[in-house]
Order: C-alpha cells, then structure tokens, then sequence
C-alpha cells in the first residue's frame, strides 16, 4: 500500500466559500478514496474515484484525479461550518492488500 | 444499519498497565481493521483481519500489542504493558468484503491516555 500526501495541512475559509484540497501519490493506482474526520470521531467515506475516471461528484463535493501527475483534488462547494474537518486520502494500489494508508491529512477550518 | 460499536470511549491507565479495547463491526463485514492514530497524524493501520484469520499485522508492535476475533465478528485489541507512547485513539473498521473498492466503516474510536 502506499501513502497518500494531502496538501495543505491546514486551510480556513469563510462558509459559503469552496475548499480545494490535493493529494499526490507516487506509484500507480486503482483507486483513491477520500475520508473526512469530524473532531473525536471515526473517519467517514466520501467518495471513490477508479482510475480510469478522471472526475466525479456527490453533492457538494467534486473529486478530480490526474494519473499522469499522480494526483487528485477534492472541492467542496459551497462550504458549511459542518464541514469543519480533517480531510484524508487513501490512494490504493494496484495487487495491493486492498489497504487504506492514510497521511496527515488536510484539517479544514469553515468559519461562519 | 448499526455502524461499528467500540468501547470503552475513553481510558486513562498509568503506563506498564494492560488495557483492552473491543469492537464489533457491522453485521456481515469479513474484514475488520484495527488503526492507531496519534495526534495530529493520520490513521496507522496495526492489524488486518479477514473472518478470524490475520491478513497483516506487520505494524502490530507485538511484543506489547495483541488482537484477536474469535468466531470473525468482534474482536479486542490489548496492550500490555502500556508505554506513554501509546497514547493515541484507538480505531476499528470494518467492510464487507476484501476489495479494493471497498469502503471501510469507522467506529467512533477509543481515547487513551497513558500517564
């Protein structure tokens, strides 16, 4: 498995305004998932995005991935004080043990 | 559906104490994981479980931690004797299958301080 880098690590907007977050990765993938983390709680599934996709959305949030960069970008729109949360990546290699290695994370701050 | 239960929330042991979390996941999950995230940092996983077989427990410090998951549905995880540097939160996951497009499912995790 391998690690995902989330970037920056730690990013504050006023609520109404969108959240853009990275993640980049080093070998090839084929699937990165992003989790969100609320303050002393568990993580929660976003979403999923397989490599052969290049852009998906839920909602309020739109996920791209770029392979030739090894990279992948979660915006949130039209953010909520709600969405105060630690963001993380989990990219998945190929033949991997299906593991979720996890970096520091992106700690998003919405102030209202 | 009832997510993953874990208990106890929070505990609180002098270090060279033993401590013992447990876990149930969701009904019907095979795997189960059990993750260590320090502050500040993102989850580590220590070990893996497929029913109650080990799939990776090549980052389970086990000259102090052990975990089990007798009949493949809860599982504990102890540490015995705690070192300060074992404080963290404590997390358990489950999916339904082993696959890469599985989503895993986060209890609320468990809180220990080690003074």
């Amino acid at each position: 498995s391998q690690q995902g880098e989330e970037d920056p690590q730690a990013l504050s907007i006023q609520e109404g305004e969108n959240a853009t977050m990275n993640c980049s990765y080093k070998t090839s993938i084929n699937n990165l998932q992003w989790y969100r983390q609320n303050s002393g709680r568990g993580l929660v599934h976003l979403i999923l995005i397989r490599s052969n996709e290049r852009e998906k959305h839920s909602g309020r949030l739109r996920v791209t991935l770029d392979t030739s960069k090894k990279s992948s970008s979660l915006l949130i729109t039209a953010s909520r004080a709600a969405d105060t949360a630690s963001y993380f990546c989990a990219p998945i290699s190929s033949g991997s043990a299906r593991q979720l290695t996890f970096g520091s994370g992106t700690q998003l701050t919405v102030l209202p | 559906e009832a997510g993953v239960a874990q208990s106890p929330r929070y505990k609180i042991i002098e270090k060279r104490q033993s401590v013992a979390f447990w876990c149930n996941p969701i009904s019907g999950h095979a795997t189960l994981y059990w993750y260590q995230q320090i502050l500040g940092q993102g989850p580590k996983l220590l070990i893996q479980f497929q029913n109650n077989g080990v799939v990776d427990d090549s980052q389970l410090p086990k000259d102090r931690f052990s975990a089990e998951r007798l009949k493949g549905v809860d599982s504990t995880l102890k540490i015995q004797p705690a070192k300060l540097e074992d404080s963290a939160v404590y997390l358990c996951a489950s999916s339904l299958v082993m696959s890469s497009y599985n989503e895993q499912f986060f209890g609320p995790g468990t809180r220990l301080t080690v003074l």
